[in-house]
Parts: structure tokens; C-alpha cells; sequence
């Protein structure tokens, strides 16, 4: 595909159900990140995947929060007994190798709201 | 003290005028990154800093590493330009992202 793309797009759910966010990064990105943005704020790092293996989780808030990527292409984020504090735009990023120089690229996001 | 801060928060213009965002920080970085955020869209890059300055059409990034900060400038501004702006922190592999400045250029 020409970008990353993340689906759903928008997800609504009641408080304690279980989600699934999917990422499809640009095809041959190593690297994938997925971030959480709050209204009004800027994104904050949850976890980073370099190939199949999650590099750097120290951002996941809490271990109701796990990510996955089993072939080191799409990625999954996995939330269960969402909290009304989960809601939040669902960034996923992916770039071509990973370290600082490297551009990542974003995809549109997914909007959770846990009612 | 948050890692990474950006002035101003809000920011409105008259098209034509000139735009200056500032972004401060104060730990060790390898790059610093200014992303554009439209209303309801993606982010999309604009900048990967290092050192020194850089230019792209209307857009101009600056760092002074000493100083620990960056600046983002728009000239000749346009409605267009309207999004928020936001610098990013580049430390090994993940970025820590300031709050964002949201830009409106007034027709």
C-alpha cells in the first residue's frame, strides 16, 4: 500500500470490553511504533517493534495494554477491561529501519471511545 | 518539568505574516523531528533535525544544540498552513513529542 493504514478508523466500546487495534505499516518498514493521543495533546510513546519482537514496550501504561506483530509486518494492539481514561486517538507509525535518523511515517489513527 | 516544550500553544495569523514556533527541551537528543497534525488527519513530517537548518517551500527549521532548541518558521502564511505544529525528540528508537502548537491563518 501507498501509506500506513490502521483500522477501524473510529471504535466505540462500553467500559471492560476487549479491543483490537490493526496497523498495516508500509511494506518493507522494519520498524513499527504505535503512540496514544489525548485531546489536545501530543502522542506519547507505547511501544516499538523492530521485526517480530517488541524492542522497547516501557510506554504501555499497565498490563491491561499488549501489542503484538507475529510475521514483523501488521500489528496488532490489544486493550482489555477498557477504562473510560482509554480513550484516545490510536497512532500507529512505521519506519524503514529503526534509530533516530530515520523518518516515520503515520498512519491516520483510530479513534477509541470507551463509553 | 516536561522533557520537550512548545511555545506558543495557540497561535493565530493573518495571512501574508510570518510564523515562528519555538520548541525547547532539555535532555540529550540525536535528531529532533517537526510534524504537521491536520484537524482529523494523519501526522505527516516536515522536518528531521541534527544540526544547523534546513528548508522546504515556505517551511524553514532551525536547532541550536547548545542551546537545546529548535524553531519552526512560515513564511508568506497561508490558510492552508492552518494544523497544529509538533516537534518530536529523537533519543534511540522512539520519540517523545511536545504538546503541539495549534496554528489558524486567517484568510
Amino acid at each position: 500500500g501507498a501509506g500506513v493504514s490502521q483500522t477501524p478508523s473510529n471504535k466505540v466500546t462500553e467500559k471492560g470490553k476487549y479491543v483490537e487495534l490493526r496497523c498495516d505499516p508500509i511494506s518493507g518498514h522494519t520498524a513499527l511504533y504505535w503512540y496514544r493521543q489525548s485531546l489536545g495533546q501530543g502522542p506519547e510513546f507505547l511501544i516499538y517493534f523492530q521485526g517480530t519482537g517488541a524492542a522497547d514496550d516501557s510506554g504501555l501504561p499497565n498490563d491491561r495494554f499488549f501489542a503484538v506483530r507475529p510475521e514483523g509486518s501488521v500489528s496488532t494492539l490489544k486493550i482489555q477491561r477498557t477504562e473510560r481514561g482509554d480513550s484516545a486517538v490510536y497512532l500507529c507509525a512505521s519506519s524503514l529501519m529503526q534509530g533516530s535518523y530515520n523518518e516515520q511515517f503515520f498512519g491516520p489513527g483510530t479513534r477509541l471511545t470507551v463509553l | 518539568k516536561n522533557e520537550v516544550e512548545q511555545s506558543p500553544q495557540n497561535l493565530t495569523a493573518q495571512e501574508g505574516e510570518f510564523i515562528t514556533i519555538n520548541c525547547s527541551y532539555s535532555v540529550g537528543i540525536s535528531a529532533l523531528h517537526w510534524l504537521q497534525q491536520h484537524p482529523g488527519g494523519g501526522i505527516v513530517s516536515l522536518f528531521m533535525l541534527s544540526s544547523g537548518k534546513k528548508k522546504h517551500g515556505r517551511l524553514i527549521a532551525t536547532i541550536n544544540i547548545q542551546e537545546k532548541h529548535s524553531s519552526l518558521h512560515i513564511t508568506a502564511s497561508h490558510p492552508r498552513d492552518s494544523a497544529v505544529y509538533i516537534c518530536a525528540l529523537a533519543a534511540g528508537n522512539k520519540l517523545t513529542f511536545g504538546g503541539g502548537t495549534r496554528v489558524l491563518v486567517k484568510p
